[in-house]
């Protein structure tokens, strides 16, 4: 079955500054790729995602690129605000099923 | 239209009881999945179904059972539960095809004690 991996775990930036979240996936089958954050306490909350036709989408401070030959994608957010701050999880699907497979987080903290 | 509603929004356990969370959407979607999160683990996938009268496997399934009662209500059991099923339990749906947002109920805090 698919395995996501993400990285870094823990991410602290200063308030202005850009934030880098990568994920890997193992399903070469896999053509949609979601971003959640998930405020404390919350549920998840889809943000951005990004379908296998397209290398790159951008949402006014968020941007996602794909690379589907290195199985690899990320999570770009610019001038972090306070209220970034949150754990932040990629996804798979496609395949064989309609799963939805998620990587274990980033807890992203923007600190003043 | 509330989307996706669980049911008990807390929960505490003894060993060995058992118990049935609850799940239902009103967005007319036919795949549903169940969640479990864990720190540091992230969401992992417990069981899910495709579509009304379907059921598979997720990566973590031992201890769970799970009903489609319909295309709107998707159950999740646990028969004898152990403290290593404590956990935030997630709800969602998705409308068909695989290019599409899943959308999360407000999850279930379960502990067993």
């Amino acid at each position: 079955g698919e395995n996501v991996e993400q990285h870094p775990s823990t991410l602290s930036v200063q308030e202005g500054d850009s934030a880098v979240i990568k994920c890997t996936y193992s399903d070469s089958a896999s053509n949609y790729f979601p971003w959640y954050k998930q405020e404390l306490g919350k549920r998840p909350q889809l943000i951005i995602d990004i379908r296998s036709n397209v290398g790159e989408k951008k949402d006014q401070r968020i941007a996602v690129t794909l690379n589907k030959t290195a199985k690899h994608f990320s999570l770009h957010i610019t001038e972090t605000q306070p209220e970034d701050s949150a754990v932040y999880f990629c996804a798979a699907r496609g395949g064989g099923g309609n799963k939805l497979t998620f990587g274990t987080g980033t807890q992203l903290k923007v600190e003043l | 239209n509330a989307g996706v509603t669980q049911t008990p929004k807390f929960q505490v356990l003894k060993t060995g009881q058992s118990m049935t969370l609850q799940c239902a959407q009103d967005m007319n979607h036919n795949s549903m999945y169940w969640y479990r999160q864990d720190p540091g683990m992230g969401l992992r996938l417990i069981y899910y179904s495709a579509s009304e009268g379907t059921t598979d496997k997720g990566e973590v399934p031992n201890g769970y059972n799970v009903s489609r009662l319909n295309k709107r209500e998707f159950s999740l059991r646990l028969e004898s539960a152990a403290p290593s099923q404590t956990s935030v339990y997630f709800c969602a749906s998705s409308a068909a095809g695989l290019n599409t947002e899943a959308f999360f109920g407000q999850g279930t805090r379960l502990t067993v004690v």
